[in-house]
């Protein structure tokens, strides 16, 4: 039980480079989010899922594309890099349905654009 | 929309000693966590507290929905416990969308 994983840990991309971050979980969990920490910072929800098929945006959604096929993947996708998007991303993922609604993060992306 | 506050910002602790962090929240949860970022910026979890009291070891957590607050206790804090220690919520209103506080950094000295 891998829990959720982030591809790449690193990634370094010049203004106006398009990439994908992918995410994955095999916990069978419904919702699904991405996330951006920048220093100093707590963390800011860009898009979510609640399902394959449903997404939906967050604090900060501008510059960024999502969309959930799976249950197990929700990539990520910079459509046009610029500086402002560097940070650390944050995969999260955790059921809709209780008991409990604990959430779990992936071990993050590190993302720089020059 | 909702607000997450986190008190204090900075906390600076000997070895040993106990400390008490401090989520305050403006709106009615659904959902709360605490997770501590180690300085490596893993995020663990710690705990899933809507309501009640919680303990976990040398940690527990306590969360009064009514009014609106969370508390963090460390108990007997050590080197290893140093980090960025977040609040999150997800709001009872506007869907699935979580708001993390600013955190408090904790240091510990041996």
């Amino acid at each position: 039980n891998a829990g959720v994983t982030q591809t790449p840990k690193f990634q370094v991309l010049k203004t106006g480079q398009s990439m994908t971050l992918q995410c994955a979980q095999d916990m069978n969990h419904e919702y699904m989010s991405w996330y951006r920490q920048d220093p100093g910072m707590g963390l800011r929800l860009i898009h979510y899922s609640v399902g394959a098929g449903i997404t939906d945006q967050g604090e900060v959604p501008n510059g960024y594309n999502v969309s959930r096929s799976t249950t197990e993947d929700f990539p990520l996708r910079l459509l046009s890099a610029a500086p402002s998007q560097t940070s650390v991303y944050f995969c999260a993922s955790r059921p809709i349905a209780g008991p409990s609604y604990e959430q779990y993060f992936g071990p993050g992306t590190r993302l720089t654009v020059t | 929309g909702i607000q997450v506050e986190q008190s204090p910002p900075d906390l600076i602790l000997q070895e040993g000693a106990n400390s008490t962090l401090r989520c305050n929240f403006s709106d009615s949860v659904n959902n709360l966590q605490w997770f501590h970022q180690n300085p490596w910026g893993q995020l663990i979890n710690l705990f899933y507290i809507p309501s009640g009291t919680k303990q976990n070891g040398r940690l527990s957590a306590t969360t009064v929905a009514t009014e609106r607050y969370s508390l963090l206790y460390i108990s007997s804090s050590q080197t290893t416990d140093s980090g960025v220690y977040f609040c999150a919520v997800e709001p009872s209103t506007g869907g699935f969308k979580t708001i993390f506080g600013a955190g408090t950094r904790l240091f510990v000295k041996a």
